[in-house]
């Protein structure tokens, strides 16, 4: 109950495309979903989040889509571009000891071809 | 501002061996966290702390400790170093303001254990 299943592993998209990765969860109590950034070398950085009071949210290239009912949630980035290049770790949590405790997914290593 | 600050980068240690894992942040963040990341997986945390002199276990505790004795610092204790704990350690801490909470990574510690 605990995972959080993340898809494709990898995913190679032509600059201009669009860059798809899906995640799903089965733990209910689940009330808080980030993706995080993480370039080589780098630690991850938060890219964007979702509550599952809303069913998508927006910033810029970036737009988390949220379905609750199917316990899923992916991210999609427009207009692809080399520098997004990267790995991509959705996560969920819930409060737990006074704080949010992620369970990452195992990540999708993101290619852009320029 | 630094952010979080790792220290060293990287260390081989040879099976046995013990070292600290040194974590420092300026944000004057109460949370902070230690995750490891295995090759092709998520991060896992390891140990969590939501204040000066409050530790708790995380999902793969077992070979670590951790204590918190300032805000600032959050070192990480390996004793007896085994090949299992080959990994990548990042140090997080987070913010929250009852609406966003973002954990801030640091760039990480790449640890061999030969």
């Amino acid at each position: 109950q605990q995972q959080v299943k993340q898809s494709p592993q990898s995913l190679i998209v032509q600059k201009g495309g669009i860059s798809i990765i899906n995640c799903a969860y089965e733990n209910t109590a689940f009330d808080y979903f980030p993706w995080y950034q993480q370039f080589p070398g780098k630690g991850p950085a938060l890219l964007i989040a979702i509550r599952p009071d809303v069913s998508e949210k927006k910033e810029g290239r970036f737009t988390i889509s949220f379905n609750k009912s199917a316990k899923q949630f992916s991210l999609h980035i427009m207009d692809s571009q080399p520098g997004d290049s990267a790995t991509y770790f959705c996560a969920a949590s819930n409060v737990m000891g006074g704080t949010y405790k992620y369970i990452f997914g195992t990540g999708t290593r993101l290619k852009v071809l320029a | 501002n630094a952010g979080v600050t790792q220290t060293p980068k990287f260390r081989i240690l040879k099976i046995g061996q013990s070292m600290t894992l040194q974590c420092t942040q300026d944000m004057n963040h109460n949370y902070m966290y230690w995750y490891r990341q295995d090759p092709g997986m998520g991060l896992k945390l390891i140990y969590y702390s939501v204040g000066a002199g409050i530790t708790d276990k995380g999902e793969v505790p077992n070979g670590y400790n951790v204590s918190r004795s300032t805000t600032e610092d959050f070192p990480l204790r390996l004793e007896l170093a085994a090949p299992s704990q080959t990994s990548v350690y990042f140090c997080a801490s987070s913010s929250w303001d009852g609406r966003v909470f973002i954990q801030y990574f640091g760039a990480g510690t790449r640890l061999s254990v030969l």
